[in-house]
């Protein structure tokens, strides 16, 4: 079961606008409108950001959101901030209660 | 709100077993998804298997088939992930995480739990 693909790092200034892409196959996202982006700061938990494709979880800044187009799912992060700093992670149902998280993306706020 | 609290870090042999624990608070036990997730050092997620305590039955990763056992203690409220025949390589932090009924992403994490292998 293959990790999903993403960007090892991308980067951005404060205030700017970065996007993360999460490539999978037509098997997993694809498939379910069930794509969830986690956040995991240096010798932390994951913390979810980002469910079902493009719902933030209550109290979550609006500077995070995401989306879908075909096998790729994305998340942008707008207004970029130091705190923004962080491992990010997606994952994608893939049926059968099966799920794969991507490879994970480092975001550095230069 | 649901909070879930791990058992601390565990030094093993090689071709040992470990046992993780899982106690959650709040919410219904019975009812949530409790997942097991870990990540090696300087490396990235790596979801193992799930379960359902009200339906019992777990669902493992393809890599961790016939290595690893999850179970749940509903009278405790304390799920529990067994991984046997270790090896150097699995060597990680392990978290447990649960997911609302009827959601398929990971809501609340627990604060993982090291495991060492090393002879």
């Amino acid at each position: 079961q293959s990790a999903l693909t993403q960007p090892a790092s991308v980067s951005g200034s404060p205030g700017q606008s970065i996007t993360i892409s999460c490539t999978g196959t037509s098997s997993d996202v694809g498939s379910y409108h069930l794509v969830s982006w986690y956040q995991q700061h240096p010798g932390s938990a994951p913390k979810l950001i980002i469910y079902e494709v493009t719902k933030r979880p209550s109290g979550l800044s609006r500077r995070f959101s995401g989306s879908k187009s075909g096998n790729v799912a994305s998340l942008t992060i707008s207004g970029l901030q130091t705190e923004d700093e962080a491992d990010y992670y997606c994952c994608s149902y893939r049926g059968s209660n099966i799920y794969v998280f991507g490879s994970g993306t480092k975001v550095t706020v230069l | 709100q649901v909070q879930l609290v791990q058992s601390g870090a565990e030094v093993r042999k090689p071709g040992s077993s470990v046992k993780v624990s899982c106690k959650t608070t709040g919410g219904t036990f019975n009812t949530y998804t409790i997942t097991w997730v870990r990540q090696a050092p300087g490396r990235g997620l790596e979801w193992m298997g799930g379960v359902i305590p009200h339906f019992g039955r777990p669902t493992y990763a393809q890599k961790f088939r016939g290595r690893v056992t999850m179970t749940t203690v509903a009278s405790t409220t304390t799920a529990y992930m067994d991984l046997n025949s270790l090896k150097s390589e699995d060597t990680a932090v392990y978290y447990c995480a649960a997911g609302v009924p009827g959601t398929e992403y990971f809501s609340f994490w627990g604060q993982g739990t090291l495991v060492t292998v090393s002879s």
